[in-house]
């Protein structure tokens, strides 16, 4: 069963404009990470935070956990075309993995 | 270069003939894992491998197998596949300390007719 659930499910936006993709998830759990997929390809790392951790940044990649609300969220900062993929999250206990449905997000040029 | 491969790519297939689709990685790594991509429903994870001969069930492990006799290879096996089982399949690996990042196939989009 799903762990994480994204909202929204799907997002567009300008090119340059920021996007915020939130992640709640139901139990405990040792990390979360955030993925990338392009349309139909593997998946792609972005960034992992810690359950100790409450904010994570990598370029312009700005990641927050709230573990007390369950809850994360990934900003993509001044986005660009380039970052229209979907995007998920999946949170790790011990050697169990859950990902989320996705957010897709579309950036127009 | 750090890969996971997996072949084939794409399988059209029919109902009951059996099928396996490989998955091989580069990267020492112990964790291994197969997961069915379908629309709304996200990732979910059909069985995964601490090591070798070493397997266990994830969510949704009915009408599959695994078997992880090599470090670098963990095949999934469709003895009869059904029509429900059509989907994007992904493998994947990571280490089991450290870092959890998980490296990922490029996807084996199954069609069971």
């Amino acid at each position: 069963s799903q762990q994480g659930e994204e909202d929204p499910q799907a997002l567009s936006i300008q090119e340059g404009e920021n996007a915020t993709m939130n992640c709640s998830y139901k139990t405990s759990i040792n990390n979360l990470q955030w993925y990338r997929q392009n349309s139909g390809r593997g998946l792609v790392h972005l960034i992992l935070i810690r359950s100790n951790e409450r904010e994570k940044h990598s370029g312009r990649l700005r990641v927050t956990l709230d573990t007390s609300k369950k809850s994360s969220s990934l900003l993509i900062t001044a986005s660009r075309a380039a970052d229209t993929a979907s995007y998920f999250c999946a949170t790790e206990a011990v050697n169990d993995m859950r990902f989320g449905a996705g957010t897709r997000l579309t950036v127009k040029p | 270069e750090a890969q996971v491969t997996q072949n084939p790519r794409y399988l059209i297939t029919v109902t009951g003939k059996k099928l396996t689709v490989t998955c091989s990685q580069n990267m020492n790594h112990e964790y291994m894992s197969w997961y069915r991509q379908d629309p709304g429903l996200g990732l979910r994870q059909i069985y995964y491998s601490m090591n070798v001969e070493v397997t266990d069930k994830g969510d949704v492990p009915e009408g599959y197998k695994v078997s992880r006799k090599e470090k670098r290879n963990f095949p999934l096996i469709l003895e009869s596949p059904s029509p429900n089982q059509t989907s994007l399949y992904f493998c994947a690996s990571r280490q089991t300390s450290g870092s959890y990042e998980q490296y990922f196939g490029p996807g084996t989009r199954l069609t069971v007719t």
